[in-house]
């Protein structure tokens, strides 16, 4: 069972398509991360969010950060090739006194020119 | 580049074998985290080090154990492999070993293949 779950699982669009990906909990949580990983790479960290309602805007990428910090939600406008990659929504777990994270089964995307 | 270093890229073994995964973290960090990446279960937390001492415990299975070593670097043995042993293992390093915006820098990762 997944503590993050992340919908949808895949992503097809065109490039210049906007397109919105969600992380869900029954849990919450303290921050979320979301990460961006490239085949054969490691994650990216792109943003952490820590306040409810909290907004932040990554050039064409916008991060949400719901009231109750169970939920969030990655807004990509004008899509273009060079986004396309798995997107992870990670938070702590276990409290934070420890650094380890959870994670959501991801989201890959594919842009098409 | 994250700054952090895994060997091998890739490993290639037989099931019953045992292998070492190496990690150097980014050049400060005194926290090393292991992760699997599997098809079916996604990116999944193993261990935690911090400053040599073991901090947290994920789903580690007991034929999975690590060390980090007074240099910081960190191994991850992995013995009597099983054919769902296979995935991708990455390391990640922090400077600190609490908080959950801690950022965690991954390295590339290394691909096990267990025949």
């Amino acid at each position: 069972t997944q503590l993050l779950e992340q919908s949808p699982q895949f992503l097809s669009i065109q490039e210049g398509e906007n397109l919105t990906v969600y992380c869900n909990s029954s849990s919450v949580f303290s921050s979320l991360q979301w990460y961006r990983q490239e085949p054969g790479e490691g994650p990216v960290l792109l943003v952490t969010v820590v306040t409810g309602g909290e907004v932040k805007k990554l050039k064409r990428l916008t991060f949400q950060f719901g009231d109750a910090r169970k939920d969030s939600s990655l807004h990509i406008t004008a899509a273009q090739p060079g986004d396309t990659g798995l997107y992870l929504c990670a938070g702590p777990w276990g409290g934070t006194s420890y650094g380890k994270l959870t994670f959501g089964q991801g989201t890959i995307l594919t842009v098409h020119p | 580049d994250s700054g952090v270093t895994q060997t091998p890229k890739h490993l290639i073994t037989a099931t019953g074998q045992r292998v070492t995964l190496r990690c150097s973290p980014r050049s400060g960090d005194l926290s090393v985290y292991w992760y699997q990446q599997s098809l079916d279960q996604g990116l999944q937390f193993l261990i935690q080090y911090y400053n040599g001492e073991e901090r947290a415990k994920g789903n580690i299975l007991e034929r999975f154990s690590a060390q980090q070593f007074p240099d910081l670097h960190s191994e991850l043995n992995l013995s009597s492999l099983e054919l769902g042993d296979s995935a991708l293992y990455f390391c990640a390093s922090s400077v600190a070993g609490t908080g959950g915006w801690n950022e965690q820098f991954f390295g590339p990762g290394t691909r096990l293949t267990v025949l």
